[in-house]
């Protein structure tokens, strides 16, 4: 059964604005994982947070985690148009199986 | 450095057909799975291995039969399809079962059922 489920289920930006999206889960877990898929290729992945660590840093990409929440949220700053994807979030609990959410679809307006 | 391919890339069998879907991997990696993806529904583990010589089964595994005879390929199997596996295959792979490890994603296989 999917652990994460991320909202919203689409989101459309302009060029240079941050995109947000949010990731809730329902059981405890070791890591949570972000994974890029652009139209018609694999995914890719994007960053690991370990459940006890609040926040985290790549580029442009910012990553919270909430445990008490159960929630975490990723914000891509300075959108680009090749920043159009769509994004899962993938919770990692007791065990190496990935457990992925249905994704938010983000598309970057020029 | 291919990293990890599959083949074909697409499909089209007929309802109680048979195939095989092929993943390679060149990142002398021990785990690989195999997703399949559904609008709306995420990715859903079907099987993965943990070695050479070893399958287990996932979230969705009927249907599917797997086969790692070698560390880089990861065979899934369908013997007889249903329209109901009309999906996006995806396979990966990751070094190690370590929590932490990143997965590697192949491009996938769109595969129709009529």
């Amino acid at each position: 059964s999917q652990q994460g489920e991320e909202d919203p289920q689409a989101l459309s930006i302009q060029e240079g604005e941050n995109a947000t999206m949010n990731c809730s889960y329902k059981t405890s877990i070791n890591n949570l994982q972000w994974y890029r898929q652009n139209s018609g290729r694999g995914l890719v992945h994007l960053i690991l947070i370990r459940s006890n660590e609040r926040e985290k840093h790549s580029g442009r990409l910012r990553v919270t985690l909430d445990t008490s929440k159960k929630s975490s949220s990723l914000l891509i700053t300075a959108s680009r148009a090749a920043d159009t994807a769509s994004y899962f979030c993938a919770t990692v609990p007791n065990d190496y199986k990935l457990s992925f959410g249905a994704g938010t679809t983000v598309t970057v307006r020029a | 450095n291919a990293g990890v391919t599959q083949t074909p890339k697409f499909r089209v069998l007929k309802t109680g057909q048979s195939m095989t879907l092929l993943c390679a991997q060149d990142m002398n990696h021990e785990y690989m799975y195999w997703y399949r993806q559904d609008p709306g529904m995420g990715l859903r583990l079907i099987h993965y291995s943990v070695g050479e010589g070893t399958t287990a089964k996932g979230e969705v595994p009927d249907g599917y039969n797997v086969s790692r005879l070698k560390k880089q390929n990861f065979l899934l199997g369908l013997e007889s399809a249903a329209p109901s596996q009309t999906s996006v295959y995806f396979c990966a792979s990751s070094y190690a079962g370590d929590r932490t490890d990143t997965q590697y994603f192949g491009p996938g296989t769109r595969l129709t059922v009529l």
